[in-house]
């Protein structure tokens, strides 16, 4: 039971090029969210979703692109990445309610 | 707005005292609120949920309170250990908006 699992780890990015983390979860949890987080700013939600087939937006979703084609994974894009995307991502499942978060990707874009 | 707010960046105890971490929150009415611990390089863990209508809820050396009049939770580690050493981060339920973190140290 690997529980949520994040795909890269880390990733230097230039600026205008695209990427896609990949989020996978093993508990069959309906619900996924995307996070991403800075110094002094907590955690901010950018996408969310409460089911296979569903996306909705989040607090900070400009820039970003997510899908759920499958219940197990979550897959977020930057289709142009800019500076002000450099961040630590977290993704993270839920049955409902409590949290189950993956370890994070350390993106840096120059 | 909705805004969350966590008393402090950085608190700093002794081992063996009683180590207490507050969340405040404004134009919000939450349903619940959690608490999620976090360490340096690693995705939060959640610790304890507490809702609307109850006062307090303890987990072996944890307690939360919870008082929505003056919209605040409290929540406490008694007889700290430095392994108690983490970010401690608050968040109102399925909004899931969370505080920038409290960052405990329990010095031995």
């Amino acid at each position: 039971n690997a529980g949520v699992t994040q795909t890269p780890k880390f990733r230097v990015l230039k600026t205008g090029q695209s990427m896609t983390l990949l989020c996978a979860q093993d508990m069959n949890h309906e619900y996924m969210y995307w996070y991403r987080q800075d110094p002094g700013m907590g955690l901010r939600l950018i996408h969310y979703s409460v089911g296979e087939g569903t996306t909705a937006k989040g607090e900070v979703p400009d820039g970003y692109n997510v899908s759920r084609l499958k219940k197990q994974n979550f897959l977020l894009g930057l289709e142009s990445a800019a500076p002000s995307q450099t961040s630590v991502y977290f993704c993270a499942s839920s049955p409902l309610v409590e949290q189950y978060f993956g370890p994070g990707t350390r993106l840096t874009v120059t | 707005s909705q805004k969350i707010e966590q008393n402090s960046e950085a608190l700093n105890i002794q081992e063996g005292k009683t180590a207490t971490l507050t969340c405040n929150y404004t134009n919000y009415s939450p349903a619940y609120l959690q608490w999620y611990r976090q360490d340096p390089g690693r995705g939060p863990v959640f610790l304890l949920l507490i809702r609307e209508n109850e006062k307090e809820k303890r987990k072996e050396r944890l307690k939360v309170t919870f008082d929505t009049t003056l919209k605040q939770s409290l929540f406490h580690i008694t007889a700290s250990q430095p392994a108690d050493s983490a970010t401690y981060l608050c968040a109102l339920d399925n909004d899931m908006r969370f505080g920038a973190g409290t960052r405990l140290t329990v010095k031995p």
